[in-house]
């Protein structure tokens, strides 16, 4: 079983609609959480991080995090044009911080 | 706002040659990563830098690659002798002590011919 596991799409919704992300994983050390966004041919950048259990919101985005369920998810509200990007979720264990990514999920928002 | 800088932005090579990446972290910040993509796969750790040496490195990060911080600023990345699999986008990424963050650069496309 893989260490983090992401649908990788890819997903095409329509201008304003509710974008729902999801990452599995299966290492139970895993104790901070992160969603980041990549453009083509990009460096990542960082949207949203968590290291507790529940949501966490900021402007259009929410985290959510089920560490019983080995479960986080990215919600985007009112999504545009500007959100089409591949988003990558990201974990690491404490000590050295080293993340482990999901493949990422490809978003292209329509206008 | 400062941010993670890396150069050359595009680095072609031909197969078994040395390159080095270079990366200035975020100038507060302690430790230090390099990272690759290959095209169309994930982002995979290949090391982790902090206090003058290598905290953890990946699989990946054989005897071909090394890294350096050969003064206050810079961070570099050596693969030796290059082979058509290194092909691939290389990250640098820095973290301070506060948070659990890292911080990306743009990246290095890295074309081995």
């Amino acid at each position: 079983q893989k260490e983090v596991e992401q649908d990788p799409g890819p997903l095409s919704v329509p201008e304003g609609a509710i974008v729902s992300l999801n990452c599995t994983y299966s290492n139970s050390a895993f104790q901070y959480f992160m969603w980041y966004r990549q453009y083509s041919r990009k460096g990542p950048e960082l949207l949203m991080y968590t290291y507790s259990s529940g949501n966490k919101e900021d402007g259009r985005f929410t985290a959510q995090v089920d560490k019983s369920s080995k479960y986080i998810s990215l919600f985007i509200r009112d999504s545009q044009p500007s959100d089409s990007a591949t988003y990558l979720c990201a974990m690491s264990e404490g000590s050295n911080y080293k993340l482990t990514f999901g493949k990422g999920t490809l978003l292209t928002v329509n206008p | 706002e400062p941010e993670v800088t890396q150069t050359p932005s595009h680095q072609v090579t031909q197969m078994g040659q040395e390159v080095i990446l270079r990366c200035v972290p975020i100038s507060n910040h302690l430790y230090f990563y390099w990272y690759r993509q290959i095209l169309g796969q994930k982002v995979e750790f290949l090391v982790s830098f902090y206090n003058n040496e290598i905290s953890e490195k990946s699989e990946i990060f054989d005897d071909q690659f090394s890294v350096e911080r050969p003064d206050g600023s810079n961070f570099t990345l050596k693969i030796r002798s290059t082979k058509l699999e290194d092909s691939a986008m290389y990250f640098c990424a820095s973290k301070g002590i506060a948070k659990n963050i890292q911080y990306f650069g743009a990246g290095t496309r890295l074309s081995v011919l």
